[in-house]
């Protein structure tokens, strides 16, 4: 069965610079959610999408943006990085009418 | 605002035996949902368990079952014949019935350790 896909895998990035992370979905799933996970913590919610809007929104930094786009895929985009912003970006997806969200195999994001 | 407590960093079971993770939360709501998840090596979630609140019977998978307990708030996950590939991070997770958002919450994890 397909699964979520995120890319990519890992990303090394400095200080002040730019990151962008992609999600694609399970075929058919209409919801995307972005967690951030850091070292040793729980996942964290950043932000959802449902049809291509925007359903909710958690603890995001306001350099972190985020969108789907029609194809339902989504990217979450992150500027001006800090160091604290080194951890696990998950992205999962769910389908209206199902209750879990299926988690994709996160982007490993590490600033120096 | 839900919270969701896992009081166990960390637990060990003897390969073959059982163990139980314990898991609470708050809400004030009355419908939702609940799940736990794993959280191996690879640091891929995968769910293990769902729980709907609205019914009484608790989900079995398998080796996994749960012990919901809704008026107590409580939701342990038990886990038989415990398997060397049982050892994980396990996170237990609420999700809200009510429309416009299903973000989940987690707790801070329990790690499993199985001895052999």
């Amino acid at each position: 069965a397909a699964g979520v896909i995120q890319s990519p895998r890992h990303l090394i990035k400095e200080k002040r610079e730019t990151a962008t992370l992609k999600c694609y979905p399970i075929p058919r799933h209409d919801t995307v959610y972005w967690y951030q996970q850091g070292p040793g913590q729980d996942p964290q919610f950043l932000i959802s999408f449902y049809e291509k809007m925007q359903s909710d929104k958690g603890s995001i930094p306001d350099r972190f943006s985020a969108q789907q786009f029609s194809d339902y895929h989504s990217e979450l985009n992150m500027s001006s990085l800090e160091l604290g912003d080194s951890a696990l970006y998950f992205c999962a997806s769910s389908r209206t009418g199902v209750n879990e969200q299926y988690f994709g195999p996160g982007t490993r994001l590490t600033v120096t | 605002a839900q919270t969701v407590t896992q009081s166990q960093p960390e637990m060990s079971v003897q390969e073959a035996e059982t163990v139980t993770l314990s898991c609470t939360y708050d809400t004030s709501e009355s419908d939702y949902y609940l799940f736990w998840y794993k959280q191996p090596p690879s640091r891929q979630m995968i769910l293990v368990i769902r729980q709907e609140a609205y019914k009484q019977q608790n989900a079995t998978e398998n080796r996994f079952s749960v012990n919901f307990q809704k008026a107590a708030k409580s939701f342990s996950l038990k886990i038989s014949d415990s398997q060397l590939g049982d050892a994980a991070m396990y996170f237990c997770a609420y999700r809200t019935a009510l429309s416009g958002t299903y973000k989940y919450i987690f707790g801070t994890g329990t790690r499993l350790k199985v001895l052999a």
